[in-house]
C-alpha cells in the first residue's frame, strides 16, 4: 500500500490567494482526519470525516477553512482567501477505525 | 512533561541506554492514547497504544505505562539506537470522541 498521499508536498501562495490541498487516504480506511502543526501550537485537529462525513469541524479556524470528501478516496482543504498566519504543515491521516492514525508526509504552506 | 511554544523538552541518551519519555494528559475522562513518533520532514509514525482499562502494554523494544491516578503517560525505548532520534508526541482520546496531542518531546541519541 503506498501510504496516505498528500500534494502539493509544498506551497508557496500570496496573500488572499486561494490554496487547495488534496489527500488520498488508504484504501479501506473509513475515517480520514485533517491536522494543522505549527510550532507555537503543535499538531492541531482540524476536521475529521467517517464514511465520506464530516463529522467533528470544531476546530476549523475560520470561515476561510472549508474540507470536502466528495468520495471514499479523495479530500480537499481549501483556504480561501489565504493569510501569513496560515503557514503550517497541514497532514492528513486516515484509520480504520477511531484509533491508530496513519499520516501523509504533509503540506507545507507558506502564504506570503 | 509537556510545554508549548517554540522549545520542545529535549531528552538526549546514550545509544544502547533505555529512553523514558512521559506525557501528562487533561481529561481523566480519557480512554484510548497513543504515542507518536516524528521525523524530521515526515508526518507522525504509529508507535504504540494502550486503552483506559490497561495499566501497561508492550511491543518491539517498546514500553507504554498508564497511570491514570496522576494522568500520566510514559514510554519506554529499550536499547535506544540512532534511529530512534525524534519527535515523540502523546495523543489522548477524550469522552467527546476527540483527539488531541501533547506538543512532543525531542529524542537524541547520541553515538
Amino acid at each position: 500500500d503506498a501510504g496516505v498521499i498528500q500534494s502539493p508536498r509544498h506551497e508557496v501562495t500570496e496573500m488572499g490567494q486561494e490554496v487547495t490541498l488534496r489527500c488520498k487516504p488508504i484504501s479501506g480506511h473509513d475515517y480520514l482526519f485533517w491536522y494543522r502543526q505549527t510550532m507555537m501550537r503543535g499538531l492541531e485537529l482540524l476536521i475529521y470525516f467517517n464514511n465520506n462525513v464530516p463529522i467533528d469541524d470544531s476546530g476549523m479556524p475560520e470561515d476561510r477553512f472549508s474540507a470536502k470528501m466528495p468520495n471514499a478516496s479523495f479530500s480537499t482543504l481549501k483556504i480561501q482567501p489565504s493569510e501569513p498566519r496560515d503557514s503550517a504543515v497541514y497532514f492528513c491521516a486516515s484509520s480504520p477505525e477511531y484509533n491508530e492514525q496513519f499520516f501523509g508526509p504533509g503540506t507545507r504552506l507558506t502564504v506570503l | 512533561g509537556e510545554s508549548v511554544g517554540l522549545h520542545l523538552p529535549t531528552l538526549s541518551v546514550q545509544e544502547g541506554d533505555n529512553s523514558i519519555i512521559n506525557c501528562a494528559y487533561s481529561n481523566s475522562a480519557s480512554d484510548y492514547f497513543i504515542w507518536y513518533k516524528q521525523e524530521s520532514g515526515k508526518g507522525p509514525q504509529f508507535i504504540i497504544d494502550i486503552r483506559s482499562n490497561m495499566d501497561k502494554r508492550q511491543g518491539q523494544r517498546v514500553t507504554v505505562l498508564l497511570n491514570k491516578t496522576v494522568k500520566h503517560l510514559s514510554l519506554q525505548i529499550a536499547a535506544t539506537q540512532p534511529g530512534d532520534s525524534a519527535v515523540y508526541f502523546c495523543a489522548e482520546r477524550d469522552n467527546f470522541n476527540k483527539f488531541y496531542f501533547g506538543s512532543g518531546t525531542k529524542l537524541n541519541v547520541k553515538p
